[in-house]
């Protein structure tokens, strides 16, 4: 059995930084990597970031690039997101999300961590 | 990036009935070395992450109910539920992952009528 376990609620001010953790039982980041994906309250599901730790290759939605860094650690099976220079437009749920039981593409969600909520508020 | 396009935002449906749910990429999501679709359907439960329930646009995955069912191919897809149960109200997204980045459509809400 899968289980992502994130860490917890943040609060943030804005221009701060945050970072999140993700991590892993049951399931080796070698394997097809992990994602994380935010929705904002009330709204849809936004992909930001993907790493594998087998290959060290990360790709970034265009819009988080330069301000999103994922990383993982592979004693620990922890995987991290930092992002930078928050804004109110960050205050999200924020989850990392694998492709853990099945066969196919590692943009296929079938395990998700339980969310961190980010608030970002002065 | 692909668009890709839900309708409708919401609908209600009656215990029983059939719901259907549209989903159109801005471009073919058929990889035709492989004749696979890259589209897949996701249900959300207030509070909840989202779950996945079908992938290559028909495959359902292990442990959905067979009352779900996607069907399409290239640019225009579809998530049926034949029967809609109690537990079934949720928000839906389509999700294309041909190219990155991966990207939803805005989701629809089922709810019972």
């Amino acid at each position: 059995q899968i289980h992502l376990v994130q860490s917890g609620d943040e609060v943030k001010k804005p221009g701060a930084s945050v970072k999140i953790s993700c991590k892993a039982s049951g399931y080796t980041f070698t394997r097809n990597g992990v994602n994380w994906v935010r929705q904002a309250r009330g709204q849809g599901l936004e992909w930001m970031a993907w790493i594998n730790d087998y290959s060290g290759d990360t790709k970034y939605a265009q819009k988080f690039q330069g301000r999103v860094t994922v990383t993982t650690d592979a004693s620990t099976e922890t995987a991290y997101m930092e992002v930078e220079r928050l804004t109110s437009d960050d205050s999200a749920v924020y989850y990392c999300a694998i492709r853990g039981y099945g066969s196919g593409s590692y943009y296929l969600f079938d395990a998700w961590g339980q969310g961190t909520l980010v608030t970002v508020s002065s | 990036d692909i668009v890709m396009t839900q309708s409708p935002d919401s609908l209600a449906v009656s215990l029983g009935e059939r719901a259907t749910i549209n989903c159109r990429s801005s471009q073919s999501l058929l990889y035709t070395s492989t004749n696979k679709n890259y589209l897949s359907w996701y249900q959300q439960k207030p509070g909840q992450p989202p779950k996945l329930l079908i992938y290559w646009a028909s495959s359902r995955e292990s442990g959905v109910p067979d009352r779900f069912s996607g069907s399409g191919s290239g640019t225009d897809f579809t998530l049926t539920i034949s029967s809609l149960q109690a537990e079934d109200v949720a928000v839906y997204y389509c999700q294309q992952y041909y190219i990155t980045p991966p990207t939803f459509g805005r989701g629809t809400t089922v709810e019972i009528k």
